[in-house]
């Protein structure tokens, strides 16, 4: 079975501080992806990153980086200086990947809400 | 980017009634498609897996003569709520995966909120 654990319910910052998410997740497969999706308050989910779990470089892409550690199962994400835009339940997720192409439903955590307040 | 088109966005009805729901890739060729379910302020769980041409995979739980799923072309997946009622009322979202592009990254449609009163 996979879990996806986020701790932090919500957390509530002024703008320009930096933010960081906590990501952790329990699986058998030996390979997955990981992801992260910002649900702003209309409802969409929006994808902003997939990581292959014999990737662990981290990743930057402008203000948002992910710190992905296999040895402690964790996928943690940061905004660095953030926006009042950046308000939005942000959801970490995983699903197993397959070699044939086949693709699973994702397994999500239970979500982080980021306020940030002007 | 990929994009998911999730009609209708609202839909209040009474109680007894079926609603159907549709999820259209636009501008690519999904292979398959996913329902989701999510309750206020809580997160997102998969109903089923929806496959062009064959019979949807429901995840242990659902009712699948409840919620009906018709994936009857690479652009369009439909979700039938039957003899629907209050506890049915909930935001149901659904994804679709890029086909021949990157494989399993889920692009979502804006979802749906089902009032049954």
């Amino acid at each position: 079975a996979q879990k996806v654990t986020q701790a932090q319910t919500e957390i509530s910052v002024v703008e320009k501080e930096d933010v960081t998410l906590d990501c952790v997740y329990e699986t058998r497969d030996t390979t997955y992806y990981l992801f992260w999706y910002k649900q702003p308050p209309s409802g969409e989910l929006v994808f902003l990153i997939r990581r292959n779990s014999f990737d662990e470089q981290n990743e930057i892409s402008g203000r948002y980086s992910w710190n992905f550690q296999k040895s402690t199962s964790s996928f943690n994400f940061t905004i660095t200086a953030s926006q009042v835009v950046d308000s939005a339940v942000y959801f970490c997720a995983l699903s197993p990947m397959y070699s044939g192409g086949g693709a699973d439903g994702l397994t999500f955590g239970k979500g982080t809400h980021i306020i940030i307040h002007p | 980017g990929a994009v998911v088109s999730q009609h209708p966005s609202w839909v209040i009805c009474k109680s007894g009634t079926s609603v159907k729901i549709e999820c259209r890739s636009l501008d690519f060729q999904a292979t398959t498609m996913f329902w989701y379910r999510q309750f206020p302020k809580q997160s997102l769980m998969l109903m089923a897996t929806s496959n062009e041409g064959s019979k949807a995979t429901y995840e242990q739980g659902v009712e699948k003569d409840k919620f009906l799923i018709n994936h009857a072309s690479l652009t369009l997946s439909t979700l039938t709520v039957t003899s629907a009622h209050p506890e049915d009322s909930s935001f149901y979202i659904c994804s679709a995966i890029r086909l021949a592009l990157a494989k399993n990254i889920q692009y979502f449609g804006a979802g749906t909120r089902l009032s049954v009163l």
